[in-house]
């Protein structure tokens, strides 16, 4: 049972232009939530897709943008990248109904660089 | 989402147990103590989570005070491997809805041969 994966591993991208990173959620799982993480910071939470909408928000600008696929697999799209977007991008999926608890299981992250 | 303060850093040795502290005094009555660990150049790990009522499992065990302002993860004999950074989370009741995970900067347990 392959857990939640994440394309690319790694990503250098130079300021101004835009990124797509991908995430398959964990087998069985209906909802994908997106994370920043900074160097030596926890993740902070951008967003969470439900049935291809998303659901809830984190204090991200518009730049960060989502999509979630029919088959659960979500995108998260940063445009005009700024040094500042330069991360680990962690993708974490759930199910949202059926199951006791909210576990959400994490993938290994996009390390992404913006020169 | 209630806030939570935890030690920047941890050390242990190996075989011995660690106890890790979190304070959430601001807690309300229907949010969960949630925990979660992050290996180096990993996506976190859930280990555990409790409401009022201390619980163990396979990795850990997990003590919540009676006025539930503060809570200690056990590891019971902790391992090399056990080298990670250790997120407290408080949150509302999973089973009502959407949620969202808020982290901290959590506390670095580094453990020693």
């Amino acid at each position: 049972d392959a857990g939640v994966t994440q394309s690319p591993t790694h990503l250098i991208k130079t300021r101004g232009q835009q990124v797509t990173l991908r995430c398959s959620p964990k087998s069985g799982h209906d909802t994908v939530s997106w994370y920043q993480q900074a160097l030596g910071q926890g993740p902070q939470f951008i967003f969470q897709y439900y049935e291809e909408e998303e659901r809830q928000r984190g204090n991200f600008p518009d730049r960060f943008s989502g999509h979630q696929f029919p088959n659960y697999s979500s995108e998260l799209n940063v445009n005009a990248l700024l040094l500042g977007d330069s991360a680990l991008y962690l993708c974490a999926s759930s199910l949202v109904v059926g199951t006791r608890f909210d576990e959400q299981f994490f993938g290994p992250g996009t390390r992404l660089t913006v020169l | 989402d209630a806030k939570t303060t935890q030690p920047t850093s941890m050390d242990c040795a190996e075989g011995r147990a660690a106890n890790l502290p979190c304070n959430h005094s601001t807690i309300s009555g229907n949010e969960y103590v949630y925990w979660y660990r992050q290996i180096h150049s990993q996506g976190p790990q859930y280990i555990i989570h409790g409401l009022k009522n201390n619980e163990t499992n396979e990795m850990a065990s997990l003590i919540i005070t009676e006025d539930r302002k503060s809570s200690t993860l056990i590891l019971p004999h902790a391992t090399l491997r056990d080298t990670a950074v250790y997120y407290c989370i408080v949150r509302v009741d999973p089973n009502t809805g959407f949620q969202k995970l808020v982290f901290g900067t959590g506390t670095r347990l580094l453990v020693s041969p």
